[in-house]
């Protein structure tokens, strides 16, 4: 099965930094890779995707770029505001390959801490 | 639009006691899921529901049952609870698991915090 490795599991930037999140994963099928935040006492929340037939999508101050020669993918967030802190998630899945699982495989969390 | 409705919020039970943890979604989705958080662990999978009248086990199915009930609602049950299972736990829904090219993206509700004494 898929297995998903997240690094760092805790980052502390100051305001108006970048930041800066890896993960890789095992399995070459994944063709899917989402990212969520997770806020205090909430549920995860989709912030951004990439499939595997593109290396680098934007949105605002966040964007995830994609090696699917190295099986990594990152999150970057520029500007980095104090409601950025949160928990953040990868995920892998072979979503769209017509067969498998489709089960999203989470990396274990990064813990992101924006200092005023 | 209330997205994914879990009930209840926060529970204690004692070990070996039983309860089933509610789920509802009002996106029309066909898939849903149930995972386990803990802390360092990430999100497990415990089971999912590719579409109304179907289950599978996922990555920690032991020690828990699910039922699909109709396509909006879909439950998780603890038959004896044990401490190991002390655990937030998420639902979650998306519109088709299997089928490839459908939007996967899984949208999760906002927990149970169950502790198990």
């Amino acid at each position: 099965g898929e297995n998903v490795e997240q690094h760092p599991s805790t980052l502390s930037v100051q305001e108006g930094d970048s930041a800066v999140i890896k993960c890789t994963y095992s399995d070459s099928a994944s063709n899917y890779f989402p990212w969520y935040k997770q806020e205090l006492g909430k549920g995860p929340q989709l912030i951004i995707d990439i499939r595997s037939n593109v290396g680098e999508k934007k949105d605002q101050r966040i964007a995830v770029t994609l090696n699917k020669t190295a099986k990594h993918f990152s999150l970057h967030i520029t500007e980095t505001q104090p409601e950025d802190s949160a928990v953040y998630f990868c995920a892998a899945t072979d979503a769209y390959s017509g067969a498998g699982s489709y089960q999203l495989t989470f990396g274990k969390g990064t813990k992101l801490s924006v200092i005023p | 639009n209330a997205g994914v409705t879990q009930t209840p919020k926060f529970q204690v039970l004692k070990t070996g006691q039983s309860m089933t943890l509610q789920c509802a979604q009002d996106m029309n989705h066909n898939s849903m899921y149930w995972y386990r958080q803990d802390p360092g662990m990430g999100l497990r999978l415990i089971y999912y529901s590719a579409s109304e009248g179907t289950t599978d086990k996922g990555e920690v199915p032991n020690g828990y049952n699910v039922s699909r009930l109709n396509k909006r609602e879909f439950s998780l049950r603890l038959e004896s609870a044990a401490p190991s299972q002390t655990s937030v736990y998420f639902c979650a829904s998306s519109e088709n698991i299997g089928l490839a090219g459908a939007k996967n993206i899984q949208y999760f509700g906002a927990g149970t915090r169950l502790s198990v004494l």
